[in-house]
């Protein structure tokens, strides 16, 4: 069974300040993707990652995955408030049927303090 | 402009009652989804249908029941059966069944009392 576990869950940081959002998952996959989401909202989708070493930027967000380690990374440089929002990863797995699903990580809540 | 709707926005309902609820897409997606979403928790998928007149259950289906008779259009119905039916249900689709990456609807707030 595909787990997919994001860390920290929780992240307040101040403007200006980098971080690492960390996304672990258990078995094989070459695709995943990242999802911001606003309070009350829904998923916006931010980058999808389809092979090894895929790296893709976007503003103050970049993102990377190491499919070897089973390895997603979402960084942020010189954040900003207006990056307050909750940020999941997903990974995509592929049933007995062959559907391909997305099991997704519980979220990391940011909160970039001014 | 293409895209997922979800009605009704919220949606409240008494404990016993069934309700059902509407996605509709216009993206000429093959395949759609139900995810429910509880606070601090990442996205459970509830049903899947891969084309139309075809569903299946996901990891969290007891208590709920789909349809798929047409290809825009993929309701979902909480029944009575569903033990904590209060939470946040978004609809999603994909191009086909082996496409992976899904587009989001804006989701419906159910709340049972």
């Amino acid at each position: 069974e595909l787990k997919v576990e994001q860390n920290p869950l929780f992240l307040s940081m101040q403007e200006g300040k980098n971080y690492t959002i960390y996304c672990n998952y258990s078995t094989t996959s070459d695709r995943l993707y990242w999802y911001r989401q606003d309070p009350g909202k829904s998923l916006e989708s931010l980058f999808v990652l389809l092979s090894n070493g895929a790296v893709k930027q976007e503003g103050r967000l970049m993102a990377s995955l190491d499919t070897k380690a089973r390895l997603s990374t979402l960084h942020i440089t010189a954040a900003v408030h207006d990056l307050s929002a909750t940020y999941f990863c997903a990974v995509d797995r592929v049933d007995q049927g062959g559907s391909e699903k997305l099991v997704f990580g519980k979220g990391t809540k940011l909160t970039v303090n001014p | 402009d293409g895209g997922i709707t979800q009605s009704p926005k919220y949606l409240f309902r008494k404990e016993g009652q069934n309700v059902t609820l509407s996605c509709e897409q216009n993206l000429n997606h093959d395949a759609m989804y139900w995810y429910r979403q509880d606070p601090g928790q990442g996205l459970r998928l509830i049903y899947y249908s891969q084309i139309v007149n075809d569903f299946q259950k996901g990891d969290i289906a007891e208590g709920y029941s789909v349809s798929r008779e047409k290809k825009e259009s993929f309701p979902l119905t909480v029944t009575s059966a569903q033990k904590n039916p209060t939470a946040f249900y978004l609809c999603a689709s994909s191009l086909t069944w082996s496409t992976s990456e899904q587009y989001f609807g804006p989701g419906t707030r159910l709340t049972v009392t």
